[in-house]
């Protein structure tokens, strides 16, 4: 089946320690996105990647890195800068990175801090 | 940036309702989707709108780009329609270009 897979579906972080989320997408797809929901809250953009080896910080991009090194993954590292981490993280991927293509989600990460 | 609002924030209703969610924008947009997220937190696309109307089953969305609205109508609401709805809209330029939502509007049929 075609699709967007993230995992975990859950992640404990200790203080002061590095995580990192996985997202796999084998849609052939050539951008991918994350983003971070808070409770009661709409999305936000974390980072952007419309082609392998390029990315672009979205609007609350500290204290979070990421990396694509492969066109079917996108995974996005929680650092220990990112002060407030707990959040649901859903990765997407749209066939381009232009304003007229639709957006596909992942089944989302959610992540507590201990 | 572009600010997404949905009404009403949170609306219950009886099973077999209709149902009419809003979503104003605040500039002009190219790319407005829908979204159904379920309880388990999965986002379902329901519609790409950047104009015009579109039907799928009991669901059905309008976006009027030039008064800067969307409306999703939901008709016979069923139990398994609960869960919150997104519309989201595309931001472009500035930096990194993604989509930009609104808060979203929380809806409970009851059987």
């Amino acid at each position: 089946d075609g699709g967007i897979t993230q995992s975990p579906k859950y992640l404990f972080r200790k203080e002061g320690q590095n995580v990192t989320l996985s997202c796999e997408q084998n849609l052939n797809h050539d951008a991918m996105y994350w983003y971070r929901q808070d409770p009661g809250q709409g999305l936000r953009l974390i980072y952007y990647s419309q082609i392998v080896n390029d990315f672009q910080k979205g609007d609350i991009a500290e204290g979070y890195s990421v990396s694509r090194e492969k066109k079917e993954s996108f995974p996005l590292t929680v650092t220990s800068a990112q002060k407030n981490p707990t959040a649901f993280y859903l990765c997407a991927s749209s066939i381009g990175g232009g304003q007229s293509e639709t957006q596909y989600f992942g089944p989302g990460t959610r992540l507590l801090v201990l | 940036g572009i600010q997404v609002e949905q009404s009403p924030p949170d609306l219950i209703l009886q099973e077999g309702a209709n149902s009419t969610l809003r979503c104003n924008f605040s500039d002009s947009v190219n790319n407005l989707q829908w979204f159904h997220q379920n309880p388990w937190g999965q986002l379902i696309n329901l519609f790409y709108i950047p104009s015009g109307t579109k039907q799928n089953g009991r669901l059905s969305a309008t976006t009027v780009a030039t008064e800067r609205y969307s409306l999703l109508y939901i008709s016979s609401s069923q139990t398994t329609d609960s869960g919150v709805y997104f519309c989201a809209v595309f931001k472009s330029g500035g930096g990194a270009d993604g989509l930009t939502f609104g808060k979203g509007t929380h809806l409970i049929i009851q059987p």
